[in-house]
């Protein structure tokens, strides 16, 4: 089966770092995106990760390893721009979204 | 250039008609992706279609669902009969391939009453 699994709802200081857990079993996988949606809007795309290892680009950063099924997405200097939904999405061919983390900053 | 748009951005419709949402994906873009998302929930995956191959259809939730592409351009979902249970935000995506990210349009917010 697919299953993809993320906490649903995280609340983090503003200038803080916040991790955001992912675990997912596909029958299949290509890679693992990230993707953030602010309340009313479409996602938009944060990272994807295919090989082992961490992926940093500035304030985000995405974490993969294969072999455990396992991805974190890391933000640093937290704003509170950054309150959003957090999508992981595994990658069969076509993509498997978690149920979305809702990130709320606060001052 | 003009991202993925989509029409219409709000639908109102009665139970029991049926409704047609149109994709318009970013020119050049092979892969085209119909994804269904429920208040507060996450994106759940409908279809996919991918240059001439046959569509991937797995995530159709009942055969009132369908959907068709011309070629590499738009692309309509068509719900027949609507229920109640089929309100939610239609979201389509494109991307240049399979496995590369996919760009979203604004969605269309259906509201079945």
């Amino acid at each position: 089966g697919q299953n993809i699994d993320q906490p649903t709802e995280m609340t983090a200081t503003e200038g803080a770092i916040v991790q955001i857990n992912c675990t997912y079993q596909t029958s299949g996988f290509n890679g693992l995106f990230w993707y953030q949606q602010h309340a009313g809007e479409a996602p938009t795309f944060l990272s994807y990760n295919v090989l082992d290892g961490l992926e940093e680009k500035g304030r985000f950063s995405s974490f993969l390893s294969r072999s455990k099924g396992y991805s974190y997405l890391l933000l640093k200097e937290l704003q509170m721009k950054d309150s959003a939904s957090y999508l992981c999405a595994a990658s069969t061919g076509k993509l498997i979204f978690g149920q979305g983390t809702t990130l709320q900053v606060k001052p | 250039g003009a991202g993925v748009s989509q029409s219409p951005s709000n639908k109102v419709t009665e139970k029991g008609k049926d409704v047609e949402l149109r994709c318009d994906p970013i020119s050049g873009h092979t892969a085209l992706y119909w994804y269904r998302q429920r208040l507060g929930q996450g994106l759940e995956f409908l279809i996919y279609f991918q240059g001439n191959s046959a569509p991937d259809k797995s995530g159709l939730p009942s055969d009132r669902f369908s959907a068709e592409r011309t070629g590499e351009s738009v692309s309509t979902l068509t719900i027949q009969r609507t229920q109640q249970e089929d309100s939610a935000v239609y979201l389509c995506a494109s991307s240049s391939n399979i496995n590369y990210e996919q760009y979203f349009g604004p969605g269309t917010r259906l509201t079945v009453t």
